[in-house]
């Protein structure tokens, strides 16, 4: 069964600490994603990557940063971490396919809900 | 710009009920359309797609087919399921230079009682 895993379910964190969120996919996708999710704010984008080493800020990217070393693996990094950075967080992937736009939907994983404390 | 409007809920069903979630899209050229399911304390899951005009998905007997002449892909059910419960997602998936971009609608919170 093809998934992504997202190391943490559940983190609680101190202000002004470093915080690493884990995404781990086997699928051999190309395209690698991070979202949080907020009550009446939907899913928003902070960065994605299309290749090793790749990175792209998405529509909301201050305050995080991303690592990409290896095809399965993205890090989404929170250098300093702020209360308002509570929230749900959401990896995702996809293969990116011939065809252009994409017809392969995005594979999520669980989730970490994080707390700023 | 590109943009993805759904119905606002929260919508509550009666068990067997008739589901219908409205999606309505504006996109330049021709985007390829999704739907997602999240249930509670869970990531989305794909739930159906269709990539081009008069394409119906369908899975676990839900369907949407895509109108482009009322940019339009809602989501139906005949018959709803407690099971259904959860909050579904809209998105399309448009071209930029160098990569797709996907625009989720905001969510429509489906609750289903026995």
């Amino acid at each position: 069964d093809v998934k992504v895993t997202q190391s943490s379910r559940y983190l609680v964190k101190r202000t002004g600490e470093k915080v690493f969120l884990e995404c781990v996919q086997d699928m051999d996708h190309e395209n690698m994603f991070w979202y949080r999710q907020d009550p009446g704010l939907g899913l928003r984008l902070i960065y994605f990557s299309y290749d090793v080493k790749m990175k792209e800020k998405g529509d909301i990217p201050e305050g995080y940063s991303v690592s990409r070393e290896k095809k399965e693996r993205f890090s989404l990094i929170l250098e300093s971490a702020s209360t308002n950075q509570t929230s749900m967080y959401l990896c995702a992937s996809n293969v990116q396919g011939a065809l252009r736009p994409s017809n392969y939907g995005y594979t999520f994983g669980s989730g970490t809900r994080l707390t700023v404390v | 710009g590109n943009s993805v409007t759904q119905m606002e809920g929260p919508v509550t069903l009666s068990e067997e009920a008739f589901l219908t979630i409205n999606c309505t899209y504006t996109a330049t050229g021709y985007p390829s359309l999704f739907w997602y399911v999240q249930y509670p304390g869970e990531g989305l899951q794909l739930l159906l797609k269709a990539t081009k005009a008069d394409d119906k998905g369908s899975n676990k007997g839900f369907e949407a087919t895509y109108r482009k002449e009322t940019t339009s892909f809602h989501l139906e059910k005949g018959s709803v399921q407690v099971s259904d419960s959860a909050v579904y997602f809209c998105a399309l998936t448009i071209m930029k230079t160098s990569y797709d971009k996907v625009i989720f609608g905001p969510g429509t919170s489906l609750s289903v009682i026995p």
